[in-house]
């Protein structure tokens, strides 16, 4: 089955202590992204990759890392949370150009305590 | 930057009926695509329907449609026949062309109930 894969489903965390989420997609899929969720603030994008070690920062990009190693893979990394950083995360990916839409995973909940 | 704005944060509508769901946009490109995507309250995020700017034709999905008025920047959804699972948030986005591939701008959303 077609599908982005992202770990956890749920976190909680300390605030400073680091964490990675990751995200995979079986679709060869040039494109990847990651979004963060917030209430009334409709999705925004934290960064995303046009391919193999080429990314870009999107709208929010402070105080999180990626990387892209592998076409599957896509991981999120906080090296320090903070509880501003509390929300709902969504990975996705898209062919060549993104035109087409992204599909997304099925999202984390990180809670930064 | 681009923005997206839904003004609509709630709409209900009757089993059966027809909705229409608001977007406006602004932008300077002339090459840009519009999405709209739906999320349940299993919070997976569901792409609904896209239209090319460049194509005059609005975009249709079974009972989802467009009205795409370009020159207003203006992007609606309409849902014909309305059904209970078509309850969920829905976000209106934009994503330019060119060296902008890739990065997708959403709205606030809006939520949209159905009433049987």
């Amino acid at each position: 089955e077609a599908q982005v894969t992202q770990n956890p489903r749920y976190l909680i965390t300390v605030t400073g202590k680091k964490l990675t989420v990751t995200c995979s997609q079986n679709m060869n899929h040039e494109y990847m992204s990651w979004y963060r969720q917030d209430p009334g603030l409709g999705l925004r994008q934290i960064y995303y990759s046009m391919n193999v070690e080429v990314t870009d920062k999107g709208d929010v990009p402070e105080g999180y890392k990626v990387s892209r190693k592998e076409k599957r893979n896509f991981p999120l990394i906080l090296e320090s949370p903070s509880p501003n950083q509390t929300s709902l995360y969504f990975c996705a990916s898209s062919p060549q150009g993104a035109r087409y839409g992204y599909t997304f995973g099925s999202g984390t909940r990180l809670t930064v305590v | 930057a681009q923005t997206v704005t839904q003004s609509q944060p709630e709409m209900s509508v009757q089993e059966a009926e027809t909705v229409t769901l608001s977007c406006t946009y602004d932008t300077s490109e002339s090459d840009y695509y519009l999405f709209w995507y739906k999320q349940p309250p299993s919070r997976q995020m569901i792409l609904v329907i896209r239209q090319e700017a460049y194509k005059q034709q609005n975009a249709t999905e079974n009972r989802f449609s467009v009205n795409f008025q370009k020159a207003a920047k203006s992007f609606s959804l309409k849902i014909s026949d309305s059904q209970l699972g078509d309850a969920a948030m829905y976000f209106c986005a934009y994503m330019a062309g060119g060296t902008s591939y890739g990065k997708l701008t959403f709205g606030q959303g809006t939520i949209l109930t159905v009433h049987p």
